[in-house]
């Protein structure tokens, strides 16, 4: 069966950075692309970027262009997500999902924490 | 890109029906048919509900449908359970690569 397993919680400081991994299995990793979608608590969810599994090709929302770098490992069949120049606000809970169709995610990661403070 | 509009509360009594209204523009809804709903309990990774405006995944029940009319879709939850209680986003493709989320609603049933 499909299976998106991210990293642990994370604790940072402001101004430093975060890589969160989601480790894909029961597919085939380079079929479908992966986006990230964070959710601040008590927030909605919000869609940071996408990559294309196969061709390692990205797309970033304006609202994180500059700031986040999505990358994948085909060999370990897994996608990453890196956030720099931390903030408060960027303390959320921070999801991978497999692409189904344009615009929609079938599976979801468990979800990674991360808690930006000094 | 803006939010997709979605009302912050809705209820309904178990068994009767809830409609539940998400709203965007010509650039994400009314431009293209890849309106998604997701479930989200408390504490839970969103779940897949429809796709594709009206297209259920394998395993959710048919009280759940969804449809659209121009830049407003809509899902509906007929004979609702205790289980439904969640909440409930929408989102839509943006074009080139991009998905916009709406603000959630609450559903609560009675």
């Amino acid at each position: 069966q499909v299976q998106l397993v991210q990293s642990g919680a994370e604790v940072k400081k402001p101004g430093a950075s975060v890589k969160i991994s989601c480790k894909a299995s029961g597919y085939t990793f380079a079929s479908h692309g992966f986006h990230w979608v964070r959710q601040a608590p008590g927030q909605r969810l919000e869609s940071m970027g996408w990559i294309n599994a196969g061709s390692g090709y990205t797309k970033y929302s304006q609202e994180f262009q500059g700031r986040v770098t999505i990358t994948r490992d085909t060999s370990a069949s897994t996608a990453y997500m890196e956030l720099s120049s931390l903030r408060s606000e960027d303390t959320a809970v921070y999801y991978c999902a497999r692409d189904l169709s344009w615009g929609s995610f079938d599976h979801w990661g468990q979800g990674t924490l991360v808690t930006v403070s000094s | 890109q803006s939010a997709l509009t979605q009302p912050p509360s809705a209820s309904g009594s178990a068994g009767q029906s809830v409609t539940i209204s998400c709203t965007g523009t010509s650039s994400d809804v009314g431009g293209y048919n890849y309106v998604s709903w997701y479930q989200q309990h408390p504490g839970k990774a969103p779940k897949l509900m429809i796709y594709e405006v009206n297209q259920r995944p394998s395993g959710v029940p048919d009280r759940f449908s969804g449809s659209k009319s121009g830049n407003t879709a809509s899902l509906t939850v007929s004979g609702l359970q205790a289980e439904d209680e969640a909440d409930y986003y929408c989102s839509s493709y943006a074009g080139f690569n991009t998905v916009v989320f709406g603000g959630g609603t609450k559903l609560t049933v009675l």
